[in-house]
């Protein structure tokens, strides 16, 4: 049974970076799939912020790309989120999720961690 | 950037009705579309997936159709657990994009 957990401070001043880990159980990350991040603003819908795939190779929505970076540590069977230079905006609950291949493009999310939410305030 | 609507923004229904949610894509986006259900607090599970396709251990009563732009979700007999919020997620073209939700109340 794959598990999902985000762990990170849930509280974040502005203008620094936020990091969150996902830590991968009862699933290895290097078996072909993409994992992703999303999350969800308070009482606002999802957004999706990017994936990885084990070979390294990123995706991430336009509007965060310039602030985003994603990485992997197969090692721990984990992967990472850091955004830098939050604002108030980026408060939010983040989800980490596996991302399905079908028909061997990026698809819809099958697992998610239970999420983690994030404030940033000074 | 590919927009997702969905109607209604909400509804109440009773246990055993028949519920409908749609979803409207802003381009054509043949049958990239999975639907989630999100409890409050919770992480969204999904549901359906490539519009029609019923994700594994999803109860029967979950049926979905459509392709192109708009895409329905039916819940043939709702349940109790059945209240919450469902979306849609398009994965035709990036950056991949949710629906605003709808959220359902059991009367």
């Amino acid at each position: 049974q794959v598990q999902l957990q985000e762990s990170g401070p849930g509280l974040v001043k502005p203008s620094e970076t936020l990091s969150l880990t996902c830590s991968v159980s009862g699933f290895s990350i290097s078996s072909g799939y993409f994992w992703g991040w999303i999350r969800q603003p308070p009482g606002k819908g999802l957004e999706w912020i990017g994936s990885i795939y084990q070979t390294g190779t990123t995706y991430y929505t336009p509007s965060l790309k310039s602030r985003v970076t994603q990485s992997l540590d197969m090692s721990k069977n984990q992967f990472s989120l850091q955004l830098n230079s939050v604002t108030a905006a980026d408060t939010a609950v983040y989800y980490c999720a596996r991302q399905r291949l079908y028909l061997g493009e990026l698809s819809y999310f099958d697992n998610w961690g239970q999420g983690t939410p994030v404030t940033v305030s000074s | 950037a590919i927009q997702l609507t969905q109607s209604p923004s909400s509804l109440s229904a009773s246990v055993g009705d028949r519920v409908t949610i749609t979803c409207r894509a802003s381009q054509g986006i043949s049958s990239a579309l999975a639907w989630y259900h999100q409890k409050p607090g919770k992480a969204p599970k999904v549901l359906i997936y490539d519009a029609s396709s019923l994700e594994s251990g999803v109860p029967s009563r979950f049926s979905g159709s459509g392709s192109g732009t708009d895409f329905t979700l039916t819940i043939s007999s709702l349940q109790p657990e059945d209240f919450g919020t469902y979306c849609c997620q398009q994965f035709n073209s990036y950056p991949f994009s949710f629906g605003p939700g709808t959220k359902l109340d059991i009367k």
